[in-house]
């Protein structure tokens, strides 16, 4: 099993829908939750990051974070074309951060 | 200021060639951490610096050494590599070592080893 698992995609959606990205990881131990927004080509930028159970937001995005579940989402309302790009979902592993494959969001006028 | 820069941006290299990819970061962080990610893959991790010291190598290629001059520097030195070695290469640092999550990366240095 891997330690962080996300959907590969490609999920479409069009503009001004919600975009909703799913991770589960498998180390219950695991502490802190990051979600990485890449453009093709370029270097990650962190967007958001939870560290208690419930849901954090931060303008357009809302992370969820479900411990129980070992659950961890990200939801893009109101999403854009210029929100296509692969998502990673990363996890701390004592003092590593532990990377999901990403899923790819296209968002289509 | 909350940069990593890297130079170079891209880079093609000959398998028998000696080169060096640099990392610089200004925020006073104390770790720093070389990454390598292939096409559609996530970044794996290849070495972590804390305090200018190395404190973990994934188990990575000895073609591939890293080095810390101080602890805004970061060099990657590469030597007879191989074609699969070619991928985007990061750098990426924070906080301390305990703060591995807040990290901010570099723009990357695109490497093709012909």
């Amino acid at each position: 099993q891997k330690e962080v698992e996300q959907n590969s995609g490609p999920l479409s959606v069009p503009e001004g829908a919600i975009a909703s990205l799913n991770c589960t990881y498998s180390d219950r131990g695991s502490q802190s939750f990051f979600w990485y927004r890449q453009y093709s080509g370029k270097s990650p930028e962190l967007i958001m990051f939870i560290y208690s159970n419930g849901d954090k937001e931060d303008g357009r995005f809302t992370a969820q974070l479900n411990k129980a579940s070992q659950y961890v989402s990200l939801l893009i309302r109101d999403s854009q074309p210029s929100d296509s790009a692969t998502y990673l979902c990363a996890v701390t592993n004592t003092d590593k951060l532990i990377f999901g494959t990403g899923t790819r969001l296209q968002v289509f006028p | 200021d909350t940069e990593v820069t890297q130079t170079p941006k891209h880079l093609v290299m000959g398998m028998t060639n000696k080169k060096s990819l640099k990392c610089e970061q200004h925020m006073g962080h104390r770790a720093m951490y070389w990454y390598k990610q292939k096409a559609k893959k996530p970044p794996e991790l290849m070495f972590v610096y804390s305090y200018e010291k190395l404190s973990i190598n994934e188990s990575v290629p000895s073609r591939f050494s890293p080095e810390c001059p101080n602890s805004s520097l970061l060099n990657l030195h590469l030597h007879a590599l191989q074609p699969e070695d070619s991928a985007l290469y990061l750098c990426a640092s924070s906080p301390s070592r305990q703060q591995s999550y807040e990290q901010y990366f570099g723009p990357g240095t695109r490497l093709t080893v012909t």
